[in-house]
């Protein structure tokens, strides 16, 4: 079967770290997104990994370790903006999307 | 300029009704999707069309009918409408000529409500 988790909600204060992990089970791997999505809005692409290890794109990362079936998107410099879902999506022959995580930012 | 939009952004309707949402994207992709988004926030997709043709259609109400006039355009039917179909529905689009292209670029989303 095809099985993606993510915490459902987290919480963190602005100007700290979080990291939101992803595990994911599917018959097929092409690779792995994460993507924003604020509330009534539309997804929008974060970061793509395909090969071990950690991407870096400003305040945002994201980490794969395809042997554990884990990748982990990192947010740094929490801002009150970013407050959103953020969405782990594994690419086999389609996108399997995970529920989202809910980040709540406290001042 | 937009580039994935959807028509309409609202729509109300009653159980027992057929309406159509509209999707249109100026990205000059080829592979086109709807999903649909419920209460729950699990994104799930419908219908993936490439270059007019359907490739994917997972398993929905055969009340759902999509339809690609151009590679542009997927439009969206839903007969006999269902409390069960209000959600919101995505359309996107892609331009999978490698891997990292198949970012998929999102519509603002239909937010359905059959009551």
């Amino acid at each position: 079967g095809q099985n993606i988790d993510q915490p459902t909600e987290m919480t963190a204060t602005e100007g700290a770290i979080v990291q939101i992990n992803c595990t994911y089970q599917t018959s097929g791997f092409n690779g792995l997104f994460w993507y924003q999505q604020h509330a009534g809005e539309a997804p929008t692409f974060l970061s793509y990994n395909v090969l071990d290890g950690l991407e870096e794109k400003g305040r945002f990362s994201s980490f794969l370790s395809r042997s554990k079936g884990y990748s982990y998107l990192l947010l740094k410099e929490l801002q009150m903006k970013d407050s959103a879902s953020y969405l782990c999506a594994v690419l086999n022959y389609q996108l399997i999307w995970g529920a989202g995580t809910k980040l709540i930012i406290k001042p | 300029d937009t580039a994935v939009s959807q028509t309409p952004k609202y729509l109300v309707t009653q159980m027992g009704n057929d309406k159509s949402i509209k999707c249109e994207q100026n990205l000059g992709h080829d592979t086109m999707y709807w999903y649909k988004q419920d209460s729950k926030k699990f994104l799930k997709i419908m219908f993936s069309y490439n270059n007019k043709e359907l490739i994917i259609n997972e398993t929905v109400p055969n009340r759902f009918s999509p339809k690609s006039p151009d590679k542009a355009h997927l439009n969206l039917h839903i007969n006999s409408l269902e409390l069960g179909d209000s959600a919101v529905y995505f359309c996107a689009s892609s331009q999978p000529t490698d891997q990292s292209s198949y970012e998929q670029y999102f519509g603002p989303g239909t937010r359905l409500t059959v009551t």
